[in-house]
C-alpha cells in the first residue's frame, strides 16, 4: 500500500530557531512531491519538487527531493511566530487511474513560540 | 485573479438531509479534485474531474456521494442522507490544463466546514 509519512508530527520551537521537517514515500510511479502549509483555512502552496538534489528556495524556506531515498525535507531558518502551522507533503502519481490525486501525508504540526 | 472558491464555508445539516458543496476552480484551470479532511485527521482524496467527466473517483464512498463538474457553472459535491461521520472540512482543489509536471500544483479553496447534527 502506498504510503506517505511525516515527521515529527509535532514540534515546538522559539522563534529563530531552525527547524527541518522530513517527508518519506513509498509509492509506485512517482511523479512529483509538493508541499503545502496549513493554518485554519486552505493548505497554501510552498514547493513542487520532482528532480533529486536540487533545491527549491522561498525566502527562509527551502526544500530538496532525495528519489533514491524517497524522501524530502522542508528547512525553515529563523523561524517567526506566523510559521506555526501544519506543514502537509503530498505525491502526485505519474500515470494510470491514480494520476492526478495527491496523496497526503498526516502532517507535521509546528508551533513557533515567541 | 480570483482564487478557488468554495461555498457555502460552513454548512450544518441534520441527519438525513442533503449537503450540496460547490466549488468554482481557478480561472483557467479545468482539473478539479475534491479532499476530505476529517477532525485530527490529514487531507483524502476523493475524487478528480474534467469538465463533464469524473477521471478518478476511488476516493469516493460507493454510497450516498456523488460529485460533477458540467459544462457550465461550479463543480458539485453531494452527500445525500448525511450522518454524523460526515462531518468533516471538504477541500476543494484546481490545475491548469496538464503540460508537463510544473502543472501538477493543485491550489486549494478554503473549504466547507460540514457540521452534521
Amino acid at each position: 500500500e502506498d504510503k506517505v509519512v511525516q515527521s515529527p508530527l509535532s514540534l515546538v520551537v522559539h522563534e529563530g530557531d531552525t527547524v527541518t521537517l522530513n517527508c518519506s514515500y513509498e509509492v509506485t510511479n512517482f511523479r512529483s512531491l509538493l508541499w503545502y502549509k496549513q493554518e485554519k483555512k486552505a493548505p497554501t502552496f510552498l514547493f513542487m519538487l520532482t528532480s533529486s538534489g536540487i533545491e527549491k528556495k522561498s525566502g527562509r524556506l527551502s526544500s530538496i527531493l532525495d528519489k533514491k531515498e524517497l524522501f524530502s525535507i522542508l528547512n525553515i531558518t529563523a523561524t517567526q511566530t506566523g510559521d506555526s502551522a501544519v506543514y502537509l507533503c503530498a505525491v502526485v502519481y505519474a500515470g494510470g487511474t491514480s494520476y492526478g490525486k495527491l496523496t497526503f501525508g498526516q502532517g507535521t504540526i509546528l508551533t513557533v513560540h515567541p | 485573479n480570483a482564487g478557488v472558491m468554495q461555498n457555502p464555508r460552513h454548512l450544518v445539516r441534520r441527519r438525513g438531509q442533503e449537503a450540496r458543496l460547490r466549488c468554482s476552480p481557478m480561472k483557467g484551470h479545468s482539473h478539479v479534485y475534491w479532499y476530505r479532511q476529517l477532525p485530527e485527521e490529514g487531507l483524502k482524496f476523493m475524487v478528480y474531474l474534467q469538465k463533464e467527466n469524473i477521471i478518478d473517483e476511488s476516493g469516493m464512498p460507493k454510497e450516498r456521494f456523488s460529485a460533477e463538474f458540467p459544462k457550465e457553472g461550479p463543480s458539485i459535491l453531494r452527500i445525500q442522507q448525511v450522518v454524523r461521520g460526515d462531518s468533516a472540512a471538504y477541500f476543494c482543489a484546481s490545475s491548469p490544463p496538464r503540460r508537463g509536471a510544473y502543472t501538477d500544483t493543485q491550489y486549494f479553496g478554503p473549504g466547507t466546514r460540514l457540521t452534521v447534527l
